[in-house]
């Protein structure tokens, strides 16, 4: 069945470094994939998204990088900040739906 | 910057009761949709709407459920009979047009069965 997944449910990191957060899909037949930043008590925010045409797309301190060979999602923040602190998670849309399909999320700890 | 509301932010009821949830889209997005995230886990898709009908539903979505847009501004979400394994948090989305426009998504309302 259709799943995507992540490897590391907890990720800690000190202010100031880099931080890279991975998922993993199995459906083929995705075609868009998306970065959702998940605070405390709020819902899914947008962070960066990429179709399945491109391998990379940067954005303000992201970048996303999409490996299709191997189905494999990362998300790259530079210079990680306080405000960084959250979880994050991957979401898959198919070809043929409008529903987005969501990871197990990973919770993202900056250390000052 | 123009976003998704929903009402209540907390909803707390007892088993059996009906409850339903609203939310009201950013003003010009043409397709709806219902999530929840159960404590500690995964959001998980539970319905799509567009033109005033359901265009996907999950397994999750049973008859349970259902979804309406009564006015040009509403999306609400009605569950017949709670119960607890209900209880979640439930965000709605939207999104303006094409499939792969960003979809946003309300702060959720936290329905809690007892």
């Amino acid at each position: 069945g259709e799943s995507v997944g992540l490897h590391l449910p907890t990720l800690s990191v000190q202010e100031g470094d880099n931080s890279i957060i991975n998922c993993a899909y199995s459906n083929s037949a995705s075609d868009y994939f998306i970065w959702y930043k998940q605070e405390s008590g709020k819902g899914p925010q947008f962070i960066i998204d990429i179709r399945s045409n491109m391998d990379k797309r940067q954005g303000q301190r992201v970048t996303v990088l999409l490996n299709k060979t191997v189905k494999h999602l990362s998300l790259q923040i530079a210079a990680t900040q306080p405000g960084d602190s959250a979880v994050y998670f991957c979401a898959e849309n198919r070809a043929a739906g409008n529903k987005l399909t969501f990871g197990g999320g990973t919770r993202v700890l900056v250390k000052p | 910057e123009p976003e998704v509301t929903q009402t209540p932010s907390h909803q707390v009821t007892q088993m059996g009761q009906e409850v339903i949830l609203r939310c009201v889209p950013i003003s010009n997005h043409l397709y709806f949709y219902w999530y929840r995230q159960i404590l500690g886990q995964k959001v998980e898709f539970l319905v799509s709407f567009y033109n005033n009908e359901i265009s996907e539903k999950s397994e999750i979505f049973d008859d349970q459920f259902s979804v309406e847009r009564p006015d040009g501004s509403n999306f609400t979400l009605k569950i017949r009979s709670t119960k607890l394994e209900d209880s979640a948090m439930y965000f709605c989305a939207s999104i303006r047009q094409g499939r792969t426009d960003t979809q946003y998504f309300g702060p959720g309302t936290r329905l809690t069965v007892l």
